[in-house]
């Protein structure tokens, strides 16, 4: 049973315009979500991330919004560049996890950028 | 240069075989883990080892024994592993294992059972 669901597989958007990628999730002890995104033969690397005490983060091009109540978060790039192309990986943990992080992911959406 | 790596980078292996996966991070970590993400699946989450002691199995068959012998290397020993075991096998470490530390990934090693 998959507790973070990113049902979109894939996503193709227009360069210069905004990305929007979605995440649900089931488990509402989740309490800090992390966005990773992976380009091909590389690992995930951490992109941004934000605590359920917030209901947006944002660093530089990249906007996470929370929704606890809908149990959803986004992931907003604008403007999406070619290089933004790649897999974006949703992750979740539960705070009580504290000192022995345990994150749960999603299954990832391919963003691909159209020049 | 993500500071952790990983080898073999790919690995094909017999039923029979026993392999080890390699991970070494040079960022002066403290944690380190082992994912496996199987075609279509998520990532998930197998040991986690902090300061060298493992704090996490995450029901994971015994057939992947992993060890930690200094909190730079982390290894993950297969034996009589199955085909449903090919995957990408993913090696992370963060800082301390805390729960907003920020984990960072090796390229991961592609693993072939036959």
């Amino acid at each position: 049973d998959q507790q973070v669901k990113q049902n979109s597989p894939s996503l193709s958007v227009q360069e210069g315009r905004i990305s929007i990628l979605n995440c649900d999730y089931t488990n509402s002890m989740f309490d800090y979500f992390l966005w990773y995104k992976k380009y091909p033969a590389e690992g995930p690397t951490f992109l941004i991330s934000i605590s359920s005490i917030k209901d947006k983060n944002e660093d530089g091009r990249f906007t996470v919004f929370l929704n606890k109540s809908a149990k959803h978060l986004s992931l907003h790039i604008v403007p999406s560049q070619p290089g933004d192309s790649a897999v974006y990986f949703c992750a979740a943990s539960p705070i009580s996890n504290f000192g022995n992080e345990k994150l749960t992911f999603g299954t990832g959406t391919r963003l691909t950028i159209i020049p | 240069e993500t500071g952790v790596t990983q080898t073999p980078r790919h690995l094909v292996m017999g039923m029979t075989n026993k392999k080890s996966l390699k991970c070494e991070q040079h960022l002066g970590h403290n944690a380190m883990y082992w994912y496996k993400q199987s075609a279509k699946k998520p990532l998930e989450l197998m040991f986690v080892y902090n300061f060298k002691e493992q704090t996490e199995n995450n029901s994971v068959p015994s057939r992947f024994s992993p060890e930690c012998p200094n909190s730079s290397h982390l290894f993950l020993h297969l034996h009589t592993l199955q085909p449903e075991d090919s995957a990408l096998y993913l090696c992370a470490s963060s800082p301390s294992g805390g729960l907003t530390d920020t984990q960072y990934f090796g390229p991961g090693t592609r693993l072939t059972v036959l």
